[in-house]
């Protein structure tokens, strides 16, 4: 069973430009979770999806940011006009449906590391 | 308001057990406290979780005390790939993972 994949693993965009980051689920995983590691600090929670819907994206900031985990295929993380600052690792996680509600037990993936030149 | 305090740094010598704390002074019945860690230039890998009673698994054993105001992790032989920063959650069953700064574990040759 593979793992949670996410591609490009690094990925380079000068400023202006946008950057596409793929994350796709461990099979029959329905929950996506994207988080954001700026150099040399924490994981920051950014976005929590289900197949065709954002349930949880108070860590989105407010503009250039968007995801979606469509019916068919990858979940996308898309950030418009790239700053310098947008440089950072992005890792996506997944989790199974669970029939207890909990969701503290994430698969993450090995990440895509984006520098803005 | 951090839920949890973890020690910032901590070495371990090769093989023997690695016992990392973690205070959760104001935890709620009904929240669970989860352990990940993430080796350098990794993605975080969930490790253990419990809510009252002690757990092992492959990985390492959870100690949750009866208060249940702290807990430890316990890696039983710590190995040189064991090195990585080792983050405990307190979260309810259906909230999303935060992680704080962790602790810092070294394992020494």
């Amino acid at each position: 069973n593979a793992g949670v994949m996410q591609n490009p693993r690094h990925l380079v965009r000068r400023r202006g430009q946008e950057a596409r980051l793929r994350c796709s689920p461990m099979k029959g995983h329905s929950h996506v979770y994207w988080y954001r590691q700026l150099p040399e600090e924490g994981l920051k929670f950014m976005v929590y999806l289900q197949k065709e819907n954002i349930i949880d994206e108070s860590g989105m900031p407010k503009e250039r940011f968007s995801a979606e985990f469509p019916k068919e295929g990858p979940s996308i993380l898309r950030i418009q006009q790239v700053v310098r600052g947008d440089s950072a690792a992005y890792f996506c996680a997944s989790s199974p449906m669970s029939r207890t509600g909990n969701t503290g037990e994430l698969f993450f993936g090995e990440g895509s590391r984006l520098t803005v030149l | 308001d951090a839920k949890t305090t973890q020690p910032t740094s901590m070495d371990c010598a090769e093989g023997r057990a690695a016992n990392l704390p973690c205070n959760h002074s104001t935890i709620s019945g009904n929240e669970y406290v989860y352990w990940y860690r993430q080796i350098h230039s990794q993605g975080p890998q969930y490790i253990i979780h419990g809510l009252k009673n002690n757990e092992t698994n492959e990985m390492a054993s959870l100690i949750i005390t009866e208060d249940r105001k702290s807990s430890t992790l316990i890696l039983p032989h710590a190995t040189l790939r064991d090195t990585a920063v080792y983050y405990c959650i307190v979260i309810l069953g259906n909230e999303k993972l935060t992680f704080g700064t962790g602790t810092r574990l070294t394992i020494i040759p």
